[in-house]
């Protein structure tokens, strides 16, 4: 079966824009969770969506924020991009939450100019 | 969630079993330990999780100590894409919502 497919792999952006990133979780999934990955930091939980609503959420500033629709299909918006938010982001699927195993895709790799 | 203890950095020789250690004594009765891996610019890979009991799959096996407080994952032949960072995380079940708190994970770097 397809794995999870996250669009676009890669995107450049400026200081002060916005950006979404779109994740299609495996057929079937219902929870999709948002993590980024920067050299620094390493891998963070960015949130969880699990039937269109947000379960849980990290320590981000609002201007990271997601939503999920009915197909299970989740994006992530980033507001007022700084140049700190370029990172590699990964969206992961699973069946439903906690004691199942997630499946990430490969990423979208974001760079703030 | 338990925090996990790993060790930074590991060597193995190829065809070699891997036996990457993790501490999690504070772990509490709920919490699955959980392993994942990361090879270079890709997203994690789940390997396998456990509770109590010792498991093994296709790709490694999950030994935890009876008191819970610490384990090792094996990969009995280790190839040279094993290469990656190791991840051991300890998980509640029915509360985390999807969260994996990645520590620094142990760099496992196969050699021919």
């Amino acid at each position: 079966k397809a794995g999870v497919t996250q669009t676009p792999r890669y995107l450049i952006k400026t200081r002060g824009q916005q950006v979404t990133l779109s994740c299609s979780p495996i057929s079937g999934h219902r929870s999709v969770s948002w993590y980024q990955q920067t050299p620094g930091q390493g891998l963070q939980f960015l949130f969880e969506y699990f039937s269109e609503t947000q379960r849980n959420k990290g320590n981000f500033p609002g201007r990271f924020s997601g939503r999920q629709f009915s197909n299970s299909r989740s994006e992530m918006n980033v507001s007022t991009l700084e140049l700190g938010d370029s990172a590699l982001y990964l969206c992961a699927s699973s069946l439903a939450a906690a004691g199942t195993e997630a499946f990430f895709g490969q990423g979208t790799r974001l760079t703030v100019v | 969630d338990a925090k996990t203890t790993q060790p930074p950095s590991m060597d193995c020789a190829e065809g070699r079993a891997a036996n990457l250690p993790c501490n999690h004594s504070t772990i509490s009765g709920n919490e699955y330990v959980y392993w994942y891996r990361q090879i270079h610019s890709q997203g994690p890979q789940y390997i396998i999780h456990g509770l109590k009991n010792n498991e093994t799959n296709e790709m490694a096996s999950l030994i935890i100590t009876e008191d819970r407080k610490s384990s090792t994952l094996i990969l009995p032949h280790a190839t040279l894409r094993d290469t990656a960072v190791y991840y051991c995380i300890a998980l509640a079940g029915g509360t985390s919502y999807g969260k994996l708190t990645f520590g620094q994970g142990t760099i496992l770097t196969v050699h021919p």
